[in-house]
């Protein structure tokens, strides 16, 4: 069933390609930040996360880039497949809040992977 | 190993019933969240629970929504005389103290008529 909304950003890419997907956080005070994955009907599911210090880190097919100085985050998907076709979302938080992080995430974008 | 789970996976409600979602959390996670999520919509952070401690209920949008977390393990939701504004996906996610990667459930879809 649907699980997400209807009037998300969307990107069309074609299986093979890489897939860029964008997101500004406005907390300068947010140091960690994550990327998850939301499949229809399912619940989020952890991609990859990045510390603020540090600009780059890749995972199997997945690379976050992380620019402080803009407040933008990017998550590139290598050789796009049929199964990433989900709603990604960036969400970030600081490890400075004695809390046990309280993530905010943004609205999403969805990834459709045509054949 | 097991998920999070989530009870029941929809529910339909007429305005002004109250409704309870239950969230089972990983075994030995002692962080746990509820967020909501509406159509066209992120998440929104609702309440967390960690430990013993008192819960950070910032994120409840007014006092006819509450939680518990009995034992450090299950949570219940409770929405009290719901509005058709309450229907969404209710997400429960689990974590393991200070750590950040939060381990999301199903969800539980609210449908208020």
């Amino acid at each position: 069933g649907e699980s997400v909304g209807l009037h998300l950003p969307t990107l069309s890419v074609q299986e093979g390609d890489n897939s860029i997907i964008n997101c500004a956080y406005s907390n300068s005070a947010s140091d960690y930040f994550i990327w998850y994955k939301q499949e229809s009907g399912k619940g989020p599911q952890f991609i990859i996360d990045i510390r603020s210090n540090m600009d780059k880190r890749q995972g199997q097919r997945v690379t976050v880039l992380l620019n402080k100085t803009v407040k933008h985050l990017s998550l590139q998907i290598a050789a796009t497949q049929p199964g990433d076709s989900a709603v990604y979302f960036c969400a970030e938080t600081s490890m400075n809040t004695g809390t046990a992080s309280k993530l905010t995430f943004g609205t999403g974008t969805r990834l459709q992977v045509t054949l | 190993g097991a998920g999070v789970s989530q009870s029941p996976s929809n529910k339909v409600t007429e305005k002004g019933k109250d409704v309870e979602l239950r969230c089972d959390p990983i075994s030995g996670h002692t962080a746990l969240y509820w967020y909501r999520q509406s159509l066209g919509q992120g998440l929104e952070f609702l309440i967390y629970f960690q430990g013993n401690s008192a819960p950070d209920k910032s994120g409840l949008p007014s006092d006819r929504f509450s939680a518990e977390r009995t034992g450090g393990s299950v949570s219940t939701l409770t929405i009290q005389r719901t509005q058709q504004e309450d229907s969404a996906v209710y997400l429960c996610a689990s974590s393991v103290w200070r750590l950040y990667e939060q381990y999301f459930g199903p969800g539980t879809r609210l449908t208020v008529t």
